[in-house]
Formats: C-alpha cells, sequence, structure tokens
C-alpha cells in the first residue's frame, strides 16, 4: 500500500458526460500526477499539480483538466467523455523532490 | 523526444527459471530509471529505482537491474523466478528534478508455470 487512495474504483459513463475522478495523496506529499493507462498499454501522463498549480502537461486535449486543493488532494475533470476514454486513470503522489512517484489503485472509466 | 521502449510484451517461464527484461531508453541528459510491478488486480507499485552511483540497483523480491549508460539500457533481472511473480512489468523514466513526468513502457507480461 502507498497511502494515495483513489475514487470511485469504478465508473460507467456515456458519451458526451463528464466526469469526476478524485485522488488523496500520500502524507506529506504535495505534488500530483494524472495517467490514463488504456488496456494493453503502459500509463500515459495527464498532467500534474504542483502546490496548486498546474505543473505540466502531456499529450492531452483541454477537456481533460484538474484541480489541486490546499490538502494536496486532487481532481481529475474530463467533459464531452468520448469512447476512447474508456481506461484506468491513475494518480500519482510524490514529495518536493518528485523523483518518485506513488500510485494509487486507479478508477476504471467505460464510456459506453 | 522522450521514450522508453520494453521489446519482450509477454513472457512465460517456469518457476525456478532466470528472468531478464529488456528496457531501453531514450532520453536528453540526466535520467532517473525505475522498474514498477502490476500484479492481477493490484496497483503499480515501485520494485526498483536508479537515479546515480552503482549502476547495479537492488530492489525488492529479489529483483535487481543493471543501468548501462553506453547501451541506454536499464533491464530487470531475477536469478530464479516464482509463480507469485506472474504480473505485467513496466519500466519507466523521468528527469531528475523539478517538472517529474514519468514516461513508461508499454510494459511485458509475465507469466511464470508452476
Amino acid at each position: 500500500e502507498t497511502g494515495v487512495t483513489q475514487s470511485p474504483t469504478h465508473l460507467i459513463k456515456t458519451r458526451g458526460q463528464q466526469v469526476t475522478l478524485r485522488c488523496s495523496s500520500q502524507s506529506g506529499h504535495n505534488t500530483v500526477s494524472w495517467y490514463q493507462q488504456a488496456l494493453g498499454q503502459g500509463p500515459q501522463f495527464i498532467f500534474q499539480y504542483y502546490r496548486e498549480e498546474e505543473n505540466g502537461r502531456g499529450n492531452f486535449p483541454p477537456r481533460f483538466s484538474g484541480l489541486q486543493f490546499p490538502n494536496y488532494s486532487s481532481e481529475l475533470n474530463v467533459n464531452a467523455l468520448e469512447l476512447d476514454d474508456s481506461a484506468l486513470y491513475l494518480c500519482a503522489s510524490s514529495d518536493d523532490r518528485g523523483d518518485t512517484q506513488y500510485f494509487g489503485p486507479g478508477t476504471r472509466l467505460t464510456v459506453l | 523526444a522522450q521514450s522508453v521502449s520494453q521489446h519482450n510484451h509477454h513472457v512465460i517461464l517456469s518457476e525456478a527459471a532466470s528472468l531478464e527484461l529488456g528496457c531501453n531508453y531514450s532520453y536528453g541528459g540526466t535520467v532517473n530509471l525505475f522498474w514498477y510491478v502490476q500484479y492481477p488486480g493490484q496497483h503499480l507499485q515501485l520494485l526498483l529505482k536508479y537515479f546515480s552511483g552503482d549502476p547495479l540497483v537492488k530492489g525488492i523480491k529479489g529483483f535487481e537491474a543493471e543501468f548501462i549508460k553506453s547501451k541506454f539500457s536499464f533491464n530487470l533481472r531475477k536469478p530464479s523466478v516464482q509463480w507469485s511473480d506472474t504480473a505485467e512489468y513496466f519500466c519507466a523514466a523521468n528527469a531528475p528534478g523539478g517538472y517529474q513526468k514519468v514516461t513508461f513502457g508499454t510494459g511485458t507480461k509475465l507469466q511464470v508455470i508452476p
């Protein structure tokens, strides 16, 4: 166990809907990164938040957005869901040095 | 562009066989390297990491990896696998400090047959 928690565990949505995924980082960690892991693939970096500000972004469209709160928990929001958004969404936290990221169990999103 | 390649997509071994999983990276400058493992139904766990120093790093559960800078490689090894090592293994890399995006390989599924 890493101390990183995510909710919900599973989620089913329909195309066009919006979804919010949540992550609580490990105690003492102020950096949160989000990844998308499609079936049979490695995780792909979506974005990272450091002390409530976006600190970098991968190759994902603007309909993927996020927030980090003062307690360093985080949300991933996806608007206008598409079928290809079906994936496991992983949250990872790290401390100020940030070189090692610790992953949560993920949220499995299915878009129908 | 930063990239991590894992050439073995699916490996099947008998218990007690030796394991070596290949990983090559393409990164400009200094790089941190990681191996993560994902057991069936569980989350990604860190097996080992290399930042600097001794290029042979030891991790949990008897795994080790060797950083060979001239070959841009960071192969994972274990002398004798067990059935409980059945999992998917991901090689990953990031640049030290600052913005810590981690780039993952596509993963290698290891199946150990009792």
